[in-house]
């Protein structure tokens, strides 16, 4: 089945720091790819998305660019803040029916001032 | 609303008791999905509606949990006979086209089960 592998965490950074967050997939088909951040005690939030190959999804200083080659979508940002605290969640969504989002397992980051 | 309101926050109910939560998905949001986040921050999905038509629920353990979305009423996720292992925190989401661009989610209810 479809699946999503993403870097174990915890991840620790400074702030100012760059971050980068692995995640690769396998499907059947051709998923929409997505990043959803989840801050302590809150729910989730997406972040960005990306429907097709070599589109870049892009919010808040973060990137993504969906790699079919590779079957990537490494969550990227170049200087991190103590904001960016949370739980980051790579997922894929089949495009055809209403189909569930299937998710990696999360990775938790740190960022100390 | 522009939200999806997930009632109640939280929940604690003893082994055995009957847990039910509630969703209420944004309007005009015809797909309404059920999520579980266990300890280590997994989730797993459940169950899924288009209105009111149970479309996916390969992930509903068949025995103890059962889900609704009626027309006007909040969707529902109730649980017979609650057991440790259903302490989680149970999450909605809905879509308003299987169109592949993402799901908008809810808070959340953290059921504890003592």
């Amino acid at each position: 089945g479809d699946s999503v592998t993403q870097m174990e965490g915890p991840v620790t950074l400074s702030e100012e720091a760059f971050l980068t967050i692995n995640c690769t997939y396998t499907a059947t088909g051709y998923p929409s790819l997505f990043w959803y951040v989840q801050y302590p005690g809150e729910g989730l939030q997406l972040l960005l998305k990306a429907t097709k190959a070599d589109d870049k999804g892009s919010n808040k200083g973060f990137e993504a660019t969906y790699r079919k080659e590779t079957t990537s979508f490494h969550l990227e940002k170049g200087s991190v803040q103590v904001s960016d605290s949370a739980v980051y969640f790579c997922a894929l969504q089949m495009n055809s029916g209403n189909t569930p989002l299937v998710f990696g397992k999360g990775t938790r980051l740190s960022v100390i001032a | 609303g522009e939200e999806v309101a997930q009632t109640p926050k939280h929940l604690v109910r003893g082994e055995g008791q009957k847990a039910k939560l509630y969703c209420a998905p944004i309007k005009g949001h015809s797909y309404v999905f059920w999520y579980q986040q266990v300890l280590k921050n997994e989730f797993k999905f459940l169950i899924s509606f288009q209105n009111e038509n149970v479309f996916d629920e390969t992930g509903m353990p068949k025995e103890r949990f059962s889900a609704k979305c009626l027309p006007n009423s909040p969707c529902s996720l109730e649980i017979q006979a609650t057991k440790l292992e259903d302490s989680a925190v149970y999450f909605c989401a809905s879509s308003q086209k299987p169109d592949g661009t993402g799901l908008t989610f809810g808070s959340g209810t953290r059921l504890t089960v003592v």
